[in-house]
Formats: C-alpha cells, structure tokens, sequence
C-alpha cells in the first residue's frame, strides 16, 4: 500500500513551457485534491475532485488544468508555464472524511 | 481572505518544555479543526483534531483545546521533543472536504 504517490519529485521548467504533475492513489479514496505550498502562505487548493469524471475549481486554479478519468489518478497540467507558479505542489486524497492523506510533493522552479 | 490564521511564523523552545501553538479562525460556522504535521521533503501527515462539541481533545504528548467564543484553538505539545522540530499547520474543512489552511508555524525544538 504505497498511499499517495507524486512524480516528478523536482522539476525545473521554462517560462511558457508546460508539464504534467502525476498523482496516483491506492486506498481507493473517492475526493483527490490538489495544493501549493508558498512561503508565508500556508497550503492554498487549486483543483479538487470528489470523484472519477468530476473535477472544480479550488481558491487558485488559474494555469492549471485538472481531470480525472480514474479513482486512482488525478494529474495536474501547467498550460504554460509562469514564474509565478513556482512552488511546492501536493496532491492529496481522503475517503470522504476531513482527514486527508497527502503526498510527498513536487518541488517546481519556472524560470 | 485567510479563514484561518497562524499568526506565529516560527517557535523555539527547549527540550523538555512545553510547545504552544496558536490558531485563530474567522468563520463562526467551523465545527472541526485539523492540525497537520509536516517535515522538510515530506508531504503535510494528520496529527490530531477536534470537533467544535468538545473544548479539549488529548493525544499522548498532542493536546488541542478549542475557545469557540474566541474562535481560538491552541496546540500544545508535552514535553517537546526533537523529533517534533517541523511546521505544524491549522485547518478546517469549509465545504466538500475542501481545508483552509493556516500558513504554519515552524517549531524548533532544541537540545
């Protein structure tokens, strides 16, 4: 059971490239989400989904794309890539409680 | 708008002595709150909660108590330990399992 899972670990970018951040999970969890962590600034949500085929927006989704074709996958897509976004990303998944299990996190540079 | 708030960026504190983190929240509708633990490269883990029926929720050393009137939670850790040294995050669920996140405080716990 390897929980949540994130890839790449590191990833360094150019401005207007983009890129694909995976997120996988094995307990089966219904509602996935994702988060950026920014220093002074906490953990801010970007997209969630409460299940397969239904996705939203979360306080910061603008640049970024989301979808969800599985239970187990939810993948994060950089359009085109900005200075702005960089920072660290978690993916993170919960049973349909309010307790989430989150992944080890992709660190991001766009530069 | 932050809901909630760590208004501690950082706590040093001896080994041994007691760790008190502090957590305040904007939203009078909030009836649960997360604390969440994270170390360096590693994504955020559950640490304890508590519901807004209770006013004081232990876990071995973890105790969070709740003031709703001043719509204020405290973390306190018994004695600290080093292993303990990491940024401890407040949260609380608004709606469909989304969390808003305090900006965490960073304990330094020193030998």
């Amino acid at each position: 059971n390897a929980g949540v899972t994130q890839t790449p670990k590191f990833q360094v970018l150019k401005t207007g490239q983009s890129m694909t951040l995976q997120c996988a999970q094995d307990m089966n969890h219904e509602y996935m989400s994702w988060y950026r962590q920014d220093p002074g600034m906490g953990l801010r949500l970007i997209h969630y989904s409460v299940g397969a085929g239904i996705t939203d927006q979360g306080e910061v989704p603008n640049g970024y794309n989301v979808s969800r074709s599985t239970t187990e996958d939810f993948p994060l897509r950089l359009l085109s890539a900005a200075p702005s976004q960089t920072s660290v990303y978690f993916c993170a998944s919960s049973p349909g409680t309010d307790t989430q299990y989150f992944g080890p996190g992709t660190r991001l540079t766009v530069l | 708008d932050q809901q909630v708030k760590q208004n501690s960026p950082s706590l040093s504190v001896q080994e041994g002595r007691i760790s008190i983190l502090n957590c305040d929240y904007t939203n009078s509708m909030f009836d649960y709150f997360l604390w969440y633990k994270k170390y360096p490269a590693e994504g955020p883990t559950f640490l304890i909660s508590i519901s807004s029926i209770k006013d004081k929720n232990e876990d071995g050393r973890f105790t969070v108590f709740l003031n709703k009137s001043a719509k204020h939670l405290s973390l306190h850790i018994v004695p600290s330990q080093p292993g303990d040294s990491a940024v401890y995050f407040c949260a609380a669920p608004t709606n469909d399992y989304k969390l808003s996140f305090g900006a965490g405080t960073t304990v330094t716990v020193r030998a």
